[in-house]
């Protein structure tokens, strides 16, 4: 069963708009680590965030920010004024006590800004 | 201060033979996990390695081992490749697995 559910496969917007990627996990551990990263077309998975699961506040840095809601299982990535270098494949990650931590990727969302 | 490095970039291969891939953690990092991203999906786990000993292995067959040195670098080989085999295999390192994972550009290969 998948563990982390991007809904979004694909996404187009202008830039300067905001949008907003989202993430649903899965989980029976209480122990976890919940990641964004970001793929280019180069490949290399660049980490971009991550929050234990006892800490349930926002996060914000320039123009990214996360929202963690354990209510309901999200942790969401919001990108305010895209820009046309935003353009990438935004993995969503689980990371739990119970299996030793490896990271269970969703399936991906591929952002798309243009000018 | 060099990041993850892999090598090689990219390799073709035909079915049946096997395969070694190679990765250097970043420094100050003693644990490597091995993902395989196949085209359009998210990486998947393979195993990982601490102390130069297997700690967690994912959903793969023993046709995919690795190995861990003393300097913390590690391989991933691959026997009898499948045409299923080819995908883009990440190496990600950290201190002590439960740590952030940093990830290396990659090995693209491509079974023929």
């Amino acid at each position: 069963a998948q563990k982390v559910t991007q809904a979004q496969t694909e996404i187009s917007v202008v830039e300067k708009e905001d949008v907003t990627l989202d993430c649903v996990y899965e989980t029976r551990d209480t122990t976890y680590y919940l990641f964004w990263y970001k793929q280019p077309p180069s490949g290399e998975l660049v980490f971009l965030i991550r929050r234990n699961s006892f800490d349930e506040q926002n996060e914000i840095s320039g123009r990214y920010s996360w929202n963690f809601q354990k209510s309901t299982s999200s942790f969401n990535f919001t990108i305010t004024a895209s820009q046309v270098v935003d353009s990438a494949v935004y993995f969503c990650a689980l990371s739990e006590a119970s299996s030793g931590y490896a990271l269970n990727f969703g399936k991906g969302t591929s952002l798309l800004v243009t000018p | 201060d060099a990041g993850v490095t892999q090598s090689p970039t990219h390799l073709i291969k035909t079915r049946g033979q096997q395969v070694t891939l190679r990765c250097s953690p970043k420094s100050g990092h003693d644990t490597v996990s091995w993902y395989q991203q196949a085209l359009g999906q998210g990486p998947q786990f393979i195993f990982q390695y601490y102390e130069e000993e297997e700690r967690q292995r994912g959903n793969f067959p023993d046709r995919f081992s690795g190995h861990q040195f003393p300097n913390y670098s590690s391989e991933l080989n691959v026997n009898a490749l499948l045409l299923g085999d080819s995908a883009l295999y990440l190496c990600a390192s950290s201190l002590g697995g439960w740590d952030i994972q940093y990830f290396g550009a990659g090995t693209r290969l491509s079974v023929l």
